[in-house]
């Protein structure tokens, strides 16, 4: 019973590359959000929909696109992959301003 | 913008020992909360705190809320090694409607020996 799922745990792939990340939640919550995770452990919001639409857009840069399809899937693709996207990615879903639960995270190396 | 610091970034203690670690924030909080993530897996929500001075136990933890509620600080008492792991403080983002965005802390790593 897996609340909230990440595909896949983890990822390596050459610069230039164009990839994908997929999160599902199960738990009916109407919003979900992507994070990212450097190596000092900073955890930095990217991006968060609420009921399949943005509402939180940080300073990403544009080769980071969010889809949602529906309200229990948040994907994140990334074009034109760069050294310094290597980090552990966070899905992450709530009910609108309530505690967040975390998906077990994909691990992105890029080399 | 509103920041959210925490300190330390480590901390190494023997087995047995306390730990704690505090969080500040520049804006006042409406509630604040915590998480913990294991070595190699995802943060996991602890506890939230809603009311100034508000103090709330969880076993060997004691959360406090500071009565300003732009402070707070996470108490363990005797450390295990299942206690290993980063502690994160995280407090709804000031700057407007918040759409449960959340500031994180900057976490702090603790490490116990056996």
């Amino acid at each position: 019973d897996t609340a909230v799922s990440q595909t896949p745990k983890y990822l390596v792939t050459q610069m230039g590359n164009d990839k994908s990340i997929k999160c599902e939640q199960n738990l009916g919550h109407d919003t979900m959000y992507w994070y990212k995770q450097d190596s000092k452990k900073f955890l930095k919001i990217m991006f968060s929909y609420n009921n399949k639409e943005l509402i939180i857009n940080e300073t990403v840069p544009n080769r980071f696109s969010p889809k949602s399809p529906d309200k229990a899937h948040l994907n994140l693709h990334i074009n034109s992959l760069e050294l310094g996207d290597s980090a552990v990615y966070f899905c992450a879903s709530s009910r609108l301003t309530d505690t967040q639960y975390f998906g077990p995270g994909t691990r992105l190396t890029v080399l | 913008g509103q920041q959210v610091m925490q300190i330390p970034q480590y901390q190494h203690v023997q087995e047995g020992e306390d730990f704690t670690t505090y969080c500040n924030s520049s804006t006042t909080l409406s509630n604040i909360q915590w998480y913990k993530q294991r070595p190699g897996g995802h943060p996991v929500f602890l506890i939230q705190l809603v009311k100034s001075g508000e103090v709330k136990k969880q076993k060997r933890l004691t959360f406090q809320f500071g009565e300003a509620k732009k402070n707070s600080s996470l108490h363990i008492t005797a450390t295990q090694t299942t206690d290993v792991g980063t502690y994160f403080c995280a407090g709804p983002w000031a700057g407007g409607t918040s759409y449960g965005k959340l500031t994180f802390g900057q976490g702090t790593i603790l490490t116990v020996h056996p």
